[in-house]
C-alpha cells in the first residue's frame, strides 16, 4: 500500500540555521513526491516536486528537498530559516502513478524562533 | 488570478442535518479535488473530476455524500444526513490537466457537527 510518514510531528528551529523536514515513503512504481505548505487560515501551497531527474530539487521561498531512492526518503531543506517560514508542511506521494492521486502524510509544523 | 475558492468559510450544523459546500476551481483547470483533512491529520481524497466526470469516488461514503460538477467548472459536496464524525475541514482543489501537476488549494470550509 503506499503511505507516507512525517515522523516528527514538530520541528524548532532558530532563525538563521539550517532546516530539515522529514519525509519517508512507500510505494510501488516510480515515486512522484511533493511538498505542500499550510499557513493559518489559508489552503495548502505547492512547494515543489519530484518526477525524475536530479535527486536535489529545488523550489519555492527557497526551499529544496532531496530525493533518496536507497532511503526511500524525500526530506525538505532549507540552508537558513526564517520566522515566516513557521507553518506546516506536508510531504505527499502520487500513488496512482501519474494521475495525481496525492497520498499525505500528517504533516510536520515547523517552528523558526527568532 | 483568482485562487480556488470555497463557501461557506465555517459551517456549524447539528448532526442528522444536511450540508453542502461549493468550490469555483481556478479558470482553466479541468480537474477538480475535494479532500476532507481531519485534525491533526493531512488531507484524504474523497472525490476527483475530470471536467464532469467523477473519474475517482473510491474513498467518496457514498450512503450520505455525493458531490456534483454540471458543466465542468463549480462543484458542490453534500453531505446527508451529517454524523458527528464527519466533522473536518473540507478541502478543494483544482489543476490543469491530469499527470503529475501541482494541485490549487482552496481555503477549505470547516465543517462541525454538533
Amino acid at each position: 500500500a503506499q503511505s507516507v510518514a512525517q515522523p516528527e510531528d514538530q520541528v524548532n528551529v532558530a532563525e538563521g540555521n539550517p532546516l530539515t523536514v522529514k519525509c519517508t515513503y512507500s510505494v510501488s512504481g516510480n515515486p512522484y513526491l511533493f511538498w505542500y505548505v499550510q499557513y493559518p487560515n489559508r489552503g495548502l501551497q505547492f512547494l515543489l516536486k519530484y518526477i525524475t531527474g536530479d535527486n536535489l530539487v529545488k523550489g519555492s521561498y527557497g526551499f529544496e528537498a532531496e530525493f533518496n531512492k536507497s532511503q526511500t526518503s524525500f526530506h525538505l531543506k532549507k540552508p537558513s530559516a526564517l520566522v515566516s517560514d513557521s507553518a506546516l508542511y506536508f510531504c505527499a506521494v502520487d500513488g496512482s502513478g501519474g494521475y495525481n492521486k496525492l497520498i499525505f502524510g500528517a504533516g510536520t509544523r515547523l517552528a523558526v524562533h527568532p | 488570478e483568482a485562487g480556488v475558492v470555497q463557501s461557506p468559510r465555517y459551517k456549524i450544523i447539528e448532526k442528522k442535518q444536511p450540508v453542502a459546500f461549493w468550490c469555483n476551481p481556478i479558470s482553466g483547470h479541468n480537474t477538480l479535488y475535494w479532500y476532507r483533512q481531519n485534525l491533526g491529520q493531512g488531507p484524504e481524497l474523497l472525490i476527483r473530476y475530470e471536467n464532469e466526470e467523477a473519474v475517482d469516488d473510491s474513498q467518496l461514503p457514498k450512503d450520505r455524500f455525493s458531490a456534483e460538477r454540471l458543466k465542468g467548472v463549480d462543484s458542490t459536496l453534500k453531505i446527508q444526513p451529517a454524523e458527528l464524525g464527519d466533522s473536518a475541514v473540507y478541502l478543494c482543489a483544482s489543476s490543469f490537466l491530469a499527470g503529475v501537476n501541482e494541485q490549487f488549494f482552496g481555503p477549505g470550509t470547516r465543517l462541525t457537527v454538533l
